[in-house]
């Protein structure tokens, strides 16, 4: 599997549920952001948790950085239907490899 | 007062042409990247430019060239092109390497 790796690959949910997505790493990494891209468009920064943190929050958005397991939770609550759009995360290695993407995970809100 | 912008948005050509695409951003950033995305979605990076510097160079195929001619321009050329290059290529920019970036709209270039 590749660096930055979300699961699952595909999450459809009712409006209203939580939505949890997951990624894992196989490297050292200084930090883990995680992006949004709505279908035909470009992606869209929503967080960034760093290695020294344990858990981050943004407005319905909770983050979870684990680097003993190297894994990463996305936790979207009281989900909308304009949540929908794949989910993308992002490690920074700490050796100075390239920043890497995972294949995303595509996240449909049902109304 | 778009951050990152790309033109064209879309680009249908035929194969064993050469074509540009250019990226601009206003946000001062120093840092500006090219990423390849295909069918699958997969995003992978090609190149990053830092103060002019090319600081990331991806075994990407010698046809694909970066070009900035100053630190707010990244534009990317590519010759010969080949089916295999169609994808969405997204420029983004960021304040410092590797920190939170900003993505251009993406363009979606479709070789026949």
């Amino acid at each position: 599997s590749q660096q930055g790796e979300e699961d699952p690959q595909a999450l459809s949910i009712q409006e209203g549920e939580n939505a949890t997505m997951n990624c894992s790493y196989k490297t050292s990494i200084n930090n883990l952001q995680w992006y949004r891209q709505n279908s035909g468009r470009g992606l869209v920064h929503l967080i960034l948790i760093r290695s020294n943190e344990r858990e981050k929050h943004s407005g319905r958005l909770r983050v979870t950085l684990d680097t003993s397991k190297k894994s990463s939770s996305l936790l979207i609550t009281a989900s909308r239907a304009a949540d929908t759009a794949s989910y993308f995360c992002a490690t920074d290695p700490y050796y100075g490899q390239n920043f890497v993407f995972g294949p995303g995970t595509r996240l449909s809100v049902l109304p | 007062d778009t951050a990152v912008s790309q033109t064209p948005k879309y680009l249908v050509t035929q194969m064993g042409n050469d074509k540009s695409i250019k990226c601009e951003q206003n946000l001062g950033h120093d840092t500006m990247y090219w990423y390849k995305q295909d069918s699958k979605k997969f995003l992978k990076i090609m190149f990053s430019y830092n103060n002019k510097e090319l600081i990331i160079n991806e075994t990407v195929p010698n046809r694909f060239s970066p070009k900035s001619p100053d630190k707010a321009h990244l534009n990317l050329h590519i010759n010969s092109l080949e089916l295999g290059d169609s994808a969405v290529y997204f420029c983004a920019s960021s304040q410092e390497d590797v920190e939170t970036q900003y993505f251009g709209p993406g363009t979606r270039l479709l070789v026949l």
